[in-house]
């Protein structure tokens, strides 16, 4: 069965630093989210994107904030400089038009 | 975004039970979802109700959308102890954009 992959699994990186998180959408799927979960709470919506451009996006989405889909497969979100507090699993997910979204496995992201 | 409140935030177990719980909302949504998350892993759709009203069944689960709009529940029938882990609800509106609940971790009694 076709999933949502994400790569890295686990990224620690140190405040300040640049990180760019991967995923790789189901492939006849269209439109892409990033969701953010601290530890212990709930998963919150960041960004949707589609037609290649940024569909709507929540208060935490600001400047430091980026997504890209460099080429026909992989969907990137990318913080400029990174804070302790973006310290998150970050869920990927995708779906085609009319139908539900499906979530990737996450990235853990560790800012030290 | 939109405010779910979900209740119980935890509960024990025993095997053979029936579990359910809930979420309610201020606001109505188009759809409502019901995820499960093992620890490690992304949330996983267990089912997803498109009407209000709507009733239904997948395997021991059963849900439903209730007719306010603003509310659904989830039952686990003769639970077994691969169903620990963390329940969330999720409402839908027309941009498909998710809103969460806080989530209801289920744990099996020793």
């Amino acid at each position: 069965e076709p999933e949502v992959t994400q790569t890295p699994s686990h990224q620690v990186t140190q405040m300040g630093q640049e990180v760019i998180l991967r995923c790789v959408p189901i492939s006849n799927h269209l439109y892409f989210y990033w969701y953010r979960q601290i530890l212990g709470q709930k998963v919150e919506f960041l960004v949707s994107f589609y037609n290649n451009e940024i569909s709507e996006k929540s208060e935490i989405f600001d400047d430091q904030f980026s997504v890209e889909r460099p080429d026909g497969s992989n969907f990137t979100l990318k913080i400029r400089s990174t804070k302790l507090e973006d310290s998150a699993m970050y869920f990927c997910a995708s779906r085609v038009a009319g139908d539900v979204q499906f979530f990737g496995p996450g990235t853990r992201l560790t800012v030290l | 975004g939109q405010q779910l409140n979900q209740s119980p935030q935890s509960m024990f177990i025993q095997e053979g039970e029936d579990v359910s719980m809930n979420c309610t909302s201020s606001s109505i949504f188009n759809t409502w979802l019901w995820y499960k998350q093992d620890p490690g892993e992304g949330p996983v759709l267990l089912i997803a109700l498109y009407k209000a009203g709507e009733l239904t069944s997948n395997g021991r689960l059963t849900a439903q959308f209730g007719i306010t709009r603003k509310d659904s529940f989830l039952n686990i029938s003769a639970s077994i102890p691969s169903d620990v882990g963390i329940y969330f609800c999720a409402g839908q509106l027309n941009d498909y954009k998710l809103s969460f609940g806080a989530g209801t971790t289920v744990t099996v009694r020793a």
